[in-house]
């Protein structure tokens, strides 16, 4: 139980092109899911958390206008990188929780982005 | 200031010996500390979730130890296989619902035959 998918698994794409990665939660309701972007060798690192049906808090440093992120039912959340360039390749993963808050998360298989 | 150090940075021992994996944290009060193993280009999976009462928990080959008055974890590999190359990353959950989980930057182990 408690699967996450992410997709797609990698996509390489143009600068200023936009990019849509869907994660979903396969057999539970993801009350709250993160996303999280991870750069070599370093750990994972928290962009926003969303709640279904409200918008997404954004962590410090992260811009609200170039990483779009829509939890628009129980069981998948968005993350649209708009305008890419290539410092926004990175290997981008979430996670989802079945309750409120961050304790328990079930994390996805990740995307690898690669802008060119 | 809330932080997960790990130690050592990486490590490379060959196929069969055991090697054990430090973690040491000044979140507090903290909910649980988890232990999750990386491959390469894929999501963390957890290995073991140990709440602050547990001093040990373990997963088969993988065993995690608490000490909550130090405030250190280790998990120990026994047997290791080739497949246990990977980067392991001890994650702390701060003890109040809705703060962000606190992730060691990792240790990076390479099994080698």
């Amino acid at each position: 139980g408690a699967v996450v998918s992410q997709h797609p698994s990698w996509v390489i794409c143009k600068s200023g092109t936009s990019v849509k990665i869907e994660c979903r939660s396969l057999d539970f309701q993801a009350t709250t899911m993160f996303w999280y972007r991870q750069f070599p060798k370093q750990s994972l690192m928290l962009m926003a958390t969303s709640n279904e049906g409200s918008k997404a808090t954004y962590e410090q440093g992260v811009e609200k206008d170039k990483f779009l992120i829509n939890h628009a039912s129980l069981t998948l959340s968005t993350l649209t990188v708009t305008s890419a360039h290539p410092e926004d390749s990175s290997f981008y993963i979430c996670s989802a929780s079945d309750r409120a808050g961050p304790d328990t998360q079930y994390f996805g298989p990740g995307t690898r982005l690669t802008v060119l | 200031k809330n932080q997960v150090e790990q130690s050592p940075q990486s490590l490379i021992i060959l196929e069969g010996k055991n090697c054990t994996l430090q973690c040491n944290y000044t979140v507090s009060p903290f909910s649980n500390l988890r232990w999750y193993k990386q491959d390469t280009g894929r999501g963390p999976v957890s290995l073991t979730i140990m709440t602050f009462s547990e001093n040990t928990k373990s997963n088969g080959r993988y065993t995690a130890t608490l000490d909550a008055d130090t405030k250190q974890s280790s998990l120990h590999i026994t047997a290791s296989q080739l497949s246990d190359s990977a980067s392991y990353i001890c994650v702390v959950s701060p003890n109040t619902g809705f703060q962000k989980l606190v992730f060691g930057t990792g240790t990076r182990l390479l099994v080698s035959p």
